[in-house]
């Protein structure tokens, strides 16, 4: 069965720094990947999805993830971190079943807190 | 585009008592899904259905949880007896089955167990 563990639980950053959360995933094949945030009293939101293809995959609002197959990670990163980036970040994979099944098994979460 | 609509927003209920929870998946989405989010953890599969049928409901408590999807649009989460341990927020999504296809979530009821 596949896993994900984020083993930060939570960050702390400045405003204006970068910003790296690490994900590593477990799964036989070639996985779909996901990052989701979550602000508060809100629904889980996509920043940026990885299938099959280039390793690095652009999101929304300046993010960006990296896959590696060799590691079994997908880390997540943003070069100028700011202060309405202070939320909660779900790493999340999903059974590649020659398409994606939309059944996902998501991390344990990392909360991110921006400090001026 | 509305999103998809869950209700109510929050409950508080004591041990023993009953409740329903209630989603309105994006207009078009085949797929609905059900999690379950305990405080500071990530969500977890409960249930989920394509069209009427649930394809798989192995992670839901079947002695006491339920849900339906009758018409293969809106559904209905049930917890009878609820324990303190349900104590969660209910996430709904929705999804069109489809290569590389997108899932969206609502914003979930916060369930507080006394």
């Amino acid at each position: 069965a596949q896993s994900v563990t984020q083993p930060d639980a939570r960050v702390t950053v400045s405003e204006g720094a970068s910003l790296q959360l690490r994900c590593k995933y477990s799964y036989f094949g070639t996985p779909y990947l996901f990052w989701y945030v979550q602000y508060p009293r809100q629904g889980l939101q996509l920043l940026l999805k990885y299938y099959p293809g280039d390793p690095v995959v652009q999101g929304v609002n300046g993010f960006e993830a990296e896959f590696s197959k060799s590691n079994s990670s997908f880390h997540l990163r943003k070069a100028s971190v700011h202060w309405s980036d202070w939320a909660v970040y779900f790493c999340a994979v999903s059974m590649n079943t020659g398409g994606l099944s939309g059944k996902l098994t998501f991390g344990e979460g990392t909360q991110v807190t921006v400090i001026s | 585009e509305a999103g998809v609509t869950q209700s109510p927003r929050y409950a508080v209920l004591q041990e023993g008592q009953a409740v329903s929870f209630w989603c309105d998946p994006i207009s078009g989405h085949d797929t609905l899904y059900w999690y379950q989010q305990p405080r500071d953890q990530g969500p977890q599969l409960l249930v989920y259905f394509r069209d009427e049928a649930v394809i798989d409901n192995s992670q839901l408590p079947s002695d006491r949880f339920s849900a339906v999807r009758p018409k293969g649009t809106n559904s209905t989460l049930k917890i009878q007896s609820a324990k303190q341990g349900d104590t969660a927020t209910y996430l709904c999504a929705s999804s069109f089955q489809g290569r590389n296809t997108e899932v969206f979530f609502g914003k979930g009821t916060r369930l507080t167990v006394v």
